[in-house]
């Protein structure tokens, strides 16, 4: 499986953007990037995933490096209920091989 | 119904019962998971269904650790002869094959 790299933890202040790194420079042509969050005490919900191109959603925007090596989750303005354990994953859409591998993520803790 | 699941959402167990954990997928998800959460460490991915395919069970701990899923759709995780280190949130989610992941809440399991 392809593997991908994360900061353990990182703050950030209430109603600011938050910027969460992922290295990815194993990741293969048939891999999308994910991102899942953890809220404390809950299951995993999905937040994001793109390909090539940067994307939006309601929830955040996913910006992926032109080389694909790399990605960056951007919260646009972080509140409490965004504090959490956040995943990035790579996802093989081949048949087989969809299933979702975590590593340990990134801690967000949000600063009132 | 609207989401993932999971029955029971608590199970306190002896050392060496069997137990069997219940989810329901979301109607028409063809991929099924089966995860686990010790506490404070990551998801460990047990077993993974996609339709009609033989399930992917390189997850699985150990012979004492299966799992069935019945007529694809509901799915039915089985640990016969429950130990200590079995405690654990187990966690299941469903998609389309290519979809993002639906986790439910998890049943939280002891054994004492």
């Amino acid at each position: 499986d392809a593997k991908t790299t994360q900061p353990n933890s990182m703050e950030s202040n209430e109603e600011e953007p938050v910027h969460l790194p992922c290295n990815h420079s194993t990741i293969s042509g048939t891999d999308y990037i994910h991102w899942y969050r953890q809220l404390p005490s809950q299951g995993p919900e999905y937040v994001i995933h793109g390909l090539t191109s940067n994307v939006n959603n309601r929830m955040a925007s996913l910006a992926i490096a032109e080389d694909r090596k790399s990605s960056t989750l951007i919260l646009h303005r972080a509140t409490l209920r965004d504090a959490a354990v956040y995943y990035c994953i790579l996802r093989d859409y081949n048949f087989g091989n969809e299933k979702l591998t975590f590593g340990t993520g990134t801690r967000l803790t949000i600063i009132p | 119904g609207a989401g993932v699941s999971q029955s029971p959402s608590n199970k306190v167990t002896e050392k060496g019962k069997d137990v069997e954990l219940r989810c329901d997928p979301i109607s028409g998800h063809t991929a099924l998971y089966w995860y686990r959460q010790s506490l404070g460490q990551g998801l460990e991915f047990l077993i993974y269904f996609q339709g009609n395919s033989a399930p992917d069970k390189s997850g699985l701990p150990s012979d004492r650790f299966s799992a069935e899923r019945t007529g694809g759709s509901v799915s039915t995780l089985t640990i016969q002869r429950t130990q200590q280190e079995d405690s654990a949130v187990y966690l299941c989610a469903s998609s389309l094959r290519t979809g993002s992941c639906t986790f439910g809440s998890g049943t939280r399991l002891t054994v004492v």
